[in-house]
């Protein structure tokens, strides 16, 4: 079956390092975004991309990056993580938004 | 941009007691609607959706019809159980802003408590 997985579950990081959340689609959906969520704040979009080499920020996208060289990985990107980061991150993907999203079981991350 | 307002909680109830969770919208265009469901240490899972209007979605005894007169896609299921606590977001396809193409935009989301 065509699944959506998110890898780690958990991190626990120091302020400052880079850090990589990976997320893995065998949808084969062009459609990729990954969202923050916060107590008080629901869902954030941080980036997305519509297909390979195509990226685009989202309404929280500073301090964050994410490439695009096929259509199954999104991995997204804390350039030096900060106290601020420390969330439970969620990546989706989509054939259309027509039809909704599939989205990951979540990475805790925790930024000490 | 296109937004949703979603009913605050927590909501508490009583198992068999019925349930609605309140969502209206503004959009641009013809959205579709949908409900997701995110049980504990999970991620959000499509629990149902509405494509265009006086369309009812449905799926595990929960309703929800696009009204476009008055802009609301509100949840209802008749008898809640314990297994049904979780927080409930409410999306539209919309426009995030002038010109862009159409994302999911959600709602706050609605935690739901049931008590035995």
């Amino acid at each position: 079956d065509a699944e959506i997985t998110q890898s780690p579950r958990h991190k626990i990081t120091e302020t400052g390092r880079q850090v990589t959340l990976a997320c893995h689609q065998t949808w084969n959906h062009n459609n990729m975004f990954w969202y923050r969520q916060d107590l008080g704040h629901g869902l954030r979009l941080i980036h997305y991309s519509y297909g390979v080499h195509d990226t685009n920020k989202g309404e929280v996208s500073d301090g964050y990056s994410v490439s695009r060289s096929n259509t199954e990985d999104l991995p997204l990107t804390l350039e030096s993580a900060a106290s601020s980061q420390t969330s439970v991150y969620f990546c989706a993907s989509s054939e259309s938004v027509y039809y909704g999203y599939t989205f990951g079981s979540g990475t805790r991350l925790t930024v000490v | 941009g296109d937004s949703v307002t979603q009913m605050e909680g927590p909501v508490t109830l009583s198992e068999e007691a019925f349930l609605t969770i309140n969502c209206t919208y503004t959009a641009t265009g013809y959205p579709s609607l949908f409900w997701y469901v995110q049980y504990p240490g999970e991620g959000l899972q499509l629990l149902l959706k509405a494509t265009k209007a006086d369309d009812k979605g449905s799926n595990k005894g929960f309703e929800a019809t696009y009204r476009k007169e008055t802009t609301s896609f509100h949840l209802e299921k008749g008898s809640v159980q314990v297994s049904d606590s979780a927080v409930y977001f409410c999306a539209l396809s919309g426009l995030v802003s002038s010109g862009s193409a159409r994302q999911l935009t959600f709602g706050s989301g609605t935690q739901l408590t049931v008590l035995p």
